[in-house]
């Protein structure tokens, strides 16, 4: 059973980069079969894929237009984690921030980060 | 860009009863391509179904996906108490490689 633990920090100044770390368990990061995956929920934006990471041979990220001048996601196989940076933050960067297993559809998710961008 | 419209925005009804849940996309899209996830307060969404029709794995039959073209369906037969929660149907195109998410729908008690 694959399970996703979270963590970073709940609160991130403007213009400042928030960055999440997302571990997994009963899978690898390196899974030819899988892509690890950052999506948002806010409000005023609802659920938002941000970006994801995935192992095919080597290494492709793909990101969503609306955050890819802003966003980088890094695998680290020695932690079997994945990673989110997203820089320049702004108050309509607040949001849960989540991270998801999957290709199509995000089978497994993370347990949710709320990220206030506030001074 | 597809955009997802769902509807009603907020269903009541009485446990045991039978929900239909619309999502419907702005042009055709591929069925293999939609999904429908629950989501309870302070939880993450949960995947229910994929490729239009297929349950992921754990969720009971009573939960169900159907539909083509530009209009999906989610039925749940008989509402058990805890299926009360907010409903969201997700497409996913590529080229582009691309995610989008409908803006939910909220079953609550009747």
């Amino acid at each position: 059973q694959v399970q996703l633990q979270q963590s970073g920090p709940g609160l991130v100044e403007p213009s400042q980069t928030l960055s999440l770390t997302c571990a997994i368990s009963g899978d690898s990061v390196s899974s030819t079969g899988i892509a690890w995956n950052w999506i948002r929920q806010s409000p005023s934006r609802g659920l938002e894929f941000l970006g994801r990471t995935y192992y095919r041979s080597k290494w492709y990220n793909d990101y969503a237009l609306s955050v890819k001048n802003r966003v980088t996601i890094n695998p680290d196989t020695s932690k079997n984690q994945f990673s989110l940076h997203l820089n320049s933050v702004t108050p309509e960067d607040t949001a849960v921030y989540y991270c998801a297993g999957g290709n199509s559809a995000f089978s497994t998710w993370g347990q949710g980060t709320l990220v206030t961008v506030s001074s | 860009e597809i955009v997802l419209m769902q509807s009603p925005g907020t269903l009541s009804l009485s446990p045991g009863e039978r929900a239909t849940l619309s999502c419907r996309a702005s042009q055709s899209i591929s069925s293999s391509s939609l999904a429908w996830y629950q989501q309870k307060i302070g939880q993450a969404p949960r995947l229910l179904i994929y490729g239009v029709s297929s349950r992921a794995t754990g969720i009971p039959d009573r939960f169900s996906g159907s539909g083509s073209g530009t209009d999906f369906t989610l039925t749940i037969s008989r509402l058990e108490p805890e299926d009360f929660a907010v409903y969201y149907c997700q497409h996913h195109v590529n080229p582009p490689p691309t995610w989008t998410f409908g803006q939910g729908t909220k079953v609550e008690i009747k």
